[in-house]
């Protein structure tokens, strides 16, 4: 996990509040992913982010959420108004690559995560 | 419907006693099937990349190897600080966007 930063890493916002979680990715990867893992279920993909493009968020709910790359600072995952089920935990990743290489080099590698509790 | 699956949900051994994980799988194209070691509190820490079938890799107690339809984690001879949850992942995406499907792992203990 060294390298792939987030901040913070646990977070606590009443019902209706704005949790932004932050993530700076390793050194040398230019691809950003974000990952939920809700209790007793398993890590599902949210969005797929380069510097100041959204390339996939087929996994993001359509409402309240939204995520963001830009060409300076860490990626940011925004989640606003939030509700209890937006507690989970909130990972990030990074790949240098994503083309298929057959080696590690297109591995994603996760941060410590942010974990969200809602109250 | 692309999916992973992960058996045992839970598995207790003693120090010293060798068994494999299971990861089955069933998606449309294999791009990579990845192998994570989750710690309580942590974020996924990544243990193994395996290709294609018949591929194999290892490191210290843990081996990793790769069928058509499964993947198999052996862990010879653990010991207590190999207990974590294994996560088992993998990419079908034929253009490499990077959606992991994950499992919902195994959550492992070793006794001392």
């Amino acid at each position: 996990n060294a390298g792939v930063m987030q901040n913070p890493r646990h977070l606590v916002r009443r019902r209706g509040q704005e949790a932004r979680l932050r993530c700076s990715p390793m050194k040398g990867h230019s691809h950003v992913y974000w990952y939920r893992q809700l209790p007793e279920e398993g890590l599902k993909f949210m969005v797929y982010l380069q510097k100041e493009n959204i390339i996939d968020e087929s996994g993001m709910p359509k409402e309240r959420f939204s995520a963001e790359f830009p060409k300076e600072g860490p990626s940011i995952l925004r989640i606003q108004q939030v509700v209890r089920g937006d507690s989970a935990a909130y990972f990030c990743a990074s790949s240098r690559r994503t083309t298929y290489t057959g080696s590690s080099g297109n591995t994603i590698y996760f941060g410590e995560g942010s974990w969200l509790t809602v109250v | 419907e692309d999916q992973v699956t992960q058996s045992p949900e839970a598995l207790r051994l003693q120090e010293g006693e060798s068994s494999s994980l299971n990861c089955s799988y069933t998606v449309s194209g294999l791009r990579g099937l990845f192998w994570y070691r989750q710690d309580p509190g942590k974020g996924p820490e990544f243990l193994f990349t395996l290709y294609s079938a018949g591929e194999e890799k290892e490191k210290e107690r843990l081996k990793a190897t790769l069928t058509k339809k499964e993947s198999f984690l052996h862990i010879t001879a653990p010991k207590p600080e190999d207990s974590a949850t294994y996560l088992c992942a993998v990419d079908p995406t034929p253009s490499g966007t990077y959606k992991y499907i994950f499992g919902t792992g195994t959550r492992l203990k070793v006794l001392a």
